[in-house]
């Protein structure tokens, strides 16, 4: 079945213990990107990915770290999670945006730092 | 930058029509989206608009007009499984990279 992994579903960390949150794809897709959700505020990119070895930020990239040194696999790092990263968020993946082939979407995480 | 406006929520009788709006203002345009969120889930996708005119997928059509910067999602013979979120998103200029607006909430009402 074609879909997006995250893991964990839900996190309940401490402030400054770093955090890795996966992603894995099985649909050789080349874009890959990380949101976060806040109630408010929608969908937010964090950092995106339009292949291997290939990474930008989004529009709060504060705080987070990415590689992708895999086609399939998107990590979003936390090193110093702090409590206004508390959040739910979403990993996504897509091959190519200009055919109308939208972002799938992974579960999502429900972070929670205190 | 990107801004991108619609309504925060929306209430509409099931069976009826509901139209939900999108406003946009991009360093230029690749293309529109529209997902359906249902609480706590993933966004699923629903529509994709690159030319003007309308597009028809069952119940559910979305339209696109570049020049004034709109889209709307329609959704007709409404049902209670489409009280949802539903999130208008826009490729800009580099193609790559998808924006969000703040989504609209749907409540159906029987």
């Amino acid at each position: 079945e074609a879909q997006v992994t995250q893991n964990p579903r839900y996190l309940i960390t401490v402030t400054g213990k770093k955090l890795t949150v996966t992603c894995s794809q099985n649909m050789n897709h080349e874009y890959m990107s990380w949101y976060r959700q806040d109630p408010g505020l929608g969908l937010r990119q964090i950092y995106y990915s339009m292949n291997v070895e290939v990474t930008d930020k989004g529009d709060v990239p504060e705080g987070y770290k990415v590689s992708r040194k895999e086609k399939r696999n998107f990590p979003l790092i936390l090193e110093s999670p702090s409590p206004n990263q508390t959040s739910l968020y979403f990993c996504a993946s897509s091959t190519d945006f200009s055919g109308g082939g939208g972002y799938t979407f992974g579960s999502g995480t429900r972070l929670t730092v205190v | 930058g990107q801004n991108i406006d619609q309504p925060t929520e929306m209430t509409a009788t099931e069976g009826a029509i509901v139209q939900i709006n999108c406003t946009y203002q991009t360093s230029g345009f690749n293309g529109l989206f529209w997902y359906q969120q249902h609480a706590g889930e993933a966004p699923t996708f629903l529509s994709y608009n690159v030319l003007d005119g309308l597009e028809e997928k069952g119940r559910f059509s979305s339209f696109l007009s570049r020049s004034k910067g709109y889209s709307y999602l329609l959704l007709k013979e409404l049902q209670m499984k489409d009280s949802a979120s539903y999130l208008c998103a826009v490729i800009g200029a580099a193609g790559n990279k998808l924006t969000f607006g703040g989504g609209t909430r749907v409540l159906v009402k029987p």
